[in-house]
């Protein structure tokens, strides 16, 4: 069954950088995509970007250009996400989801409590 | 970017009963349109995907429809267990933005 296990939970000052990990297992890592989605607390979702496994092209939203890098390790079935420049807005629950054509996510992780405070 | 509005916010329903949230583009986005259904402190969980398929594993009791730029998410027979959080997500262009969300609590 397929499964998707992210790293705990960071506390970061502002300006500070996060590197958040989802591990794949129980499908072709190579054969899907990968996208980030975030939930400020009470919100609703935010989607991030996304991330093929096989040919790295990647999409993002334009707010997060410049501070956001999708990346992946086919040797680990591992994706990241890294946000750098940190603010206190982006106090956040963080999400991947299996997205085969960065459509719809249709197996998702556990989530990553990201709190950005000084 | 495309905007995505769901109606209602909110609403209170009883066991049995149909329900119905729709969601409204800014734009047309074709059958490009995504539900999910999130339980607090859960992950998302996608229900309907291109408008009108349902999501392998999904209850025959979740239906979708629409194109262009409204679309409806359909609950026929309310379970106790679908009290929670739904969201429309269009996937047409970047940034694939969410709905609001509708809440749906017992009454």
């Amino acid at each position: 069954q397929v499964h998707l296990v992210q790293s705990g939970a960071e506390v970061k000052k502002p300006g500070a950088s996060v590197k958040v990990s989802c591990k794949a297992s129980g499908y072709t890592f190579m054969k899907y995509g990968i996208s980030w989605v975030r939930q400020a607390p009470g919100q609703g979702l935010e989607w991030m970007g996304w991330i093929s496994a096989y040919n790295i092209n990647t999409n993002s939203a334009q707010k997060l250009q410049g501070r956001l890098t999708l990346t992946t390790d086919t040797s680990t079935s591992t994706s990241y996400m890294e946000l750098r420049s940190l603010r206190s807005d982006d106090t956040a629950v963080y999400y991947c989801a299996r997205d085969d054509r960065d459509d719809y996510g249709d197996y998702w992780g556990q989530g990553t409590l990201v709190i950005v405070s000084s | 970017d495309i905007q995505l509005t769901q109606s209602p916010s909110s609403l209170s329903a009883s066991v049995g009963d149909r329900v119905t949230i729709t969601c409204r583009a800014s734009q047309s986005i074709s059958s490009y349109l995504n539900w999910y259904q999130q339980k607090p402190g859960k992950a998302p969980k996608v229900l309907i995907y291109t408008a009108s398929n349902l999501q392998s594993g999904v209850p025959s009791r979740f239906s979708g429809s629409g194109s262009g730029t409204d679309f409806t998410l359909t609950i026929s027979t309310l379970q106790p267990e679908d009290f929670a959080t739904y969201y429309c997500q269009q996937s047409y262009s970047t940034p694939r933005t969410f709905g609001q969300g509708t809440k749906v609590e017992i009454k």
